[in-house]
């Protein structure tokens, strides 16, 4: 998916360790959103950001801490990763006209 | 807020039949609408939207939607699949004046030669 890059692509963690997904966006558009998607619960947004320096939380941020710090860039951090935070989770941008591009994607497993 | 159901989690059917993948949504204010489609391991395309004006809106690869206000409705058709066609299928909801997207649980289109 040109123009949104996620990095990394697949991650183990333990029970309690901490990281943090990167998303990049060459698009230069405002809003940005992480979500993560879970078998038969389709996409849940975690957190948003509307512009540079703002974010709000969505439907499922708890356990989940996010950093727009550029207009490029919006990171998603775990703190203190547990078991129901295995899943896959995708960054999108939103275009004019409302669409999202969606970055590939982070695979997540918490051990 | 607005919610998204999906009310097939699996639709099989063969290659070169038509096949119909539904949609309702729930919102108390005017949406945007939208399809997307997830090939296995890969990101979310999308495949279609209604914004405004005409209720019938279509994609380069021959599925086409129709918005339904009274019914709250936002179905998927194409009238012949392909086996390129096997993905997961997302619908999607945004309230006019607010912009994330809501998504349904998606439903996997499976075609069989």
């Amino acid at each position: 998916n040109a123009g949104v890059t996620q990095t990394p692509k697949f991650q183990v963690l333990k029970t309690g360790q901490s990281m943090t997904l990167q998303c990049a966006q060459d698009m230069n558009h405002n809003s940005m959103y992480w979500y993560r998607q879970d078998p038969g619960m389709g996409l849940r947004l975690i957190y948003y950001s509307a512009s540079e320096g703002t974010t709000d939380k969505g439907e499922v941020p708890n356990g989940y801490n996010v950093s727009r710090l550029n207009k490029r860039e919006f990171s998603l951090r775990l703190e203190s990763a547990a078991p129901s935070q295995t899943s896959v989770y995708f960054c999108a941008i939103q275009r004019d006209g409302g669409g999202y591009t969606f970055g590939s994607g982070t695979r997540l497993t918490v051990v | 807020a607005q919610s998204v159901t999906q009310l097939d989690s699996q639709v099989p059917v063969f290659e070169e039949a038509p096949v119909e993948l539904r949609c309702n949504y729930s919102s108390s204010v005017s949406v945007y609408l939208f399809w997307y489609v997830q090939y296995p391991n890969q990101g979310l395309q999308l495949l279609l939207k209604y914004l405004s004006g005409s209720t019938l809106v279509e994609s380069i690869n021959g599925f086409e939607a129709e918005f339904n206000k009274s019914q709250t409705s936002f179905h998927l058709r194409k009238p012949s699949v392909h086996i390129s066609d096997t993905a997961e299928y997302f619908c999607a909801v945004s309230a006019m004046g607010r912009r994330a997207l809501t998504f349904g649980s998606g439903t996997r289109l499976q075609v069989q030669p």
